[in-house]
């Protein structure tokens, strides 16, 4: 598959469940990004993660853990979650940070938390 | 703190009008900003950067440091066009960091 993949593309879990995100690229690309997508509010930008290590943290709440285990692999750990969390988590890579890196989006995974 | 408004949620121009999306950023530097777009069953992709002052399938932005805009302008719509818009902005210290508006729906009627 090229571009960028994202498993699972729906999911649903309780507050007490711990689940994964994952985000996969077939690109290339030394960065690599999550990002939030709530029904109300503007794409918010959740972590960046440039040569596996992590540049950017957009205060988000400990409940959200990523994982950069080498350039081509993100994962988002979700545990104890909100209602509010309910959102569309999107996953992005570009092959640097500055401005002429396009960043080429995932599909998306639309995530219900009961 | 970086900020984008797209004051139009929705838009509907028809086939053959020119159509603007307007774009406002707040921003104390320098900031550089873009329009991607999301057509319907399709993933965010980026049409154009300002920096490269480029026109992408018909479509310009004209970067108005006076007025501190950034709209895209098309001058004949098409209905391929219909689709989501978002016109984020990176820049400050932040690596990598786009900052999104709320983005724009356009309905181009047949």
């Amino acid at each position: 598959e090229t571009g960028v993949t994202q498993t699972p593309r729906h999911l649903v879990m309780g507050m007490t469940n711990k689940k994964s995100l994952k985000c996969e690229q077939h690109l290339g690309h030394n960065a690599m990004y999550w990002y939030k997508q709530s029904a109300k509010k503007p794409l918010e930008l959740m972590f960046v993660y440039s040569l596996e290590e992590r540049v950017e943290n957009n205060s988000v709440p400990s409940r959200f853990s990523p994982e950069c285990p080498n350039s081509s692999h993100l994962f988002l750990h979700l545990h104890t979650l909100q209602p509010e969390d309910s959102a569309l988590y999107l996953c992005a890579s570009s092959q640097g940070l500055g401005s002429y890196n396009e960043q080429f989006f995932g599909p998306g995974t639309r995530l219900t938390v009961l | 703190a970086q900020r984008v408004t797209q004051p139009e949620k929705l838009l509907s121009v028809f086939k053959g009008a020119p159509v603007e999306l307007k774009c406002n950023y707040s921003y104390s530097g320098s900031p550089e900003l873009f329009w991607y777009v999301q057509y319907s069953r399709q993933r965010l992709q980026l049409l154009l950067r300002h920096i490269s002052r480029e026109s992408i399938k018909g479509f310009t932005a004209d970067l108005n440091k006076g007025e501190t805009s950034f709209h895209l302008k098309k001058p004949f719509a098409q209905e391929e066009d219909s689709a989501m818009y978002y016109c984020p902005c990176l820049g400050g210290t932040s690596y990598g960091k786009l900052t999104f508006g709320q983005g724009t729906i356009l309905t181009v009627h047949p």
